[in-house]
């Protein structure tokens, strides 16, 4: 079975600093998404970024961007500049790519980011 | 607006009182999915439904029950809720064949038995 483990529970960041979460996954598959949610104290859940796995590319959004280890199983989430707005829960999840059961999102515990002023 | 609407937002109730949280979507979504956060755990899967009357277990199903009778709304049903119900849930919806979308979710519903 397919876990995403996110070692981090807590980060803090300073203002106009750069952050980086972890992330790692356990499959067995090729052919597979990943992607960073985040989710303020609205509880809303955003996407922030996604990566394919057959796409050695690491994806950038503005100012995240992740460093994707195929070969590691690692999948880190980079925020630069960070501001104020970016304080919230992040979650790393996992998606296969292939239809019926196994297309479910699998999600890490989070790690909760606290942005300093 | 494309959306996913999940109604209430807070839910308080006592032990063994039926309730219902309802998920309606408005994306034409065939893929359906509740799931429930709690702090240390990330988000479960509950249930999930492929499309109409389709239906089947996530991976913690148990005191939970769903229907799927149209497309647009995929109800939780909780028929004892017990303190262990207490948590946050989420409804959410993906297109099938678009693994890469992700998911459109809900706005979540706290959820407190007493």
């Amino acid at each position: 079975a397919q876990t995403v483990t996110q070692s981090q529970p807590e980060m803090s960041v300073q203002e106009a600093e750069t952050v980086t979460l972890s992330c790692t996954y356990d499959t067995s598959e090729s052919d597979y998404y990943l992607f960073w949610y985040k989710q303020p104290p609205s509880r809303q859940m955003i996407l922030v970024i996604r990566q394919e796995a057959y796409k050695q590319q690491n994806a950038t959004e503005n100012r995240f961007s992740v460093n994707f280890q195929k070969a590691a199983k690692s999948f880190s989430l980079k925020i630069s500049d960070s501001q104020l707005g970016d304080a919230a829960m992040y979650f790393c999840a996992y998606r296969n790519n292939y239809g019926g059961a196994t297309n479910k999102l699998i999600f890490g515990t989070g790690t909760l980011l606290a942005v300093q002023p | 607006e494309a959306q996913v609407t999940q109604n209430p937002r807070y839910l308080i109730t006592v032990t063994g009182k039926k309730l219902t949280v309802t998920c309606s979507q408005n994306m034409n979504h065939e893929y359906m999915s509740w799931y429930r956060q709690d702090p240390g755990l990330g988000l479960r899967q509950i249930y999930y439904s492929m499309n109409v009357e389709v239906t089947d277990k996530g991976d913690v199903p148990e005191g939970y029950k769903v229907s799927r009778k149209e497309k647009r709304n995929f109800p939780l049903i909780l028929e004892s809720p017990s303190p262990n119900q207490t948590s946050l849930y989420f409804c959410a919806s993906s297109p099938t064949g678009r693994p890469n979308y992700g998911y459109t979710f809900g706005s979540g519903t706290r959820l407190t038995v007493v």
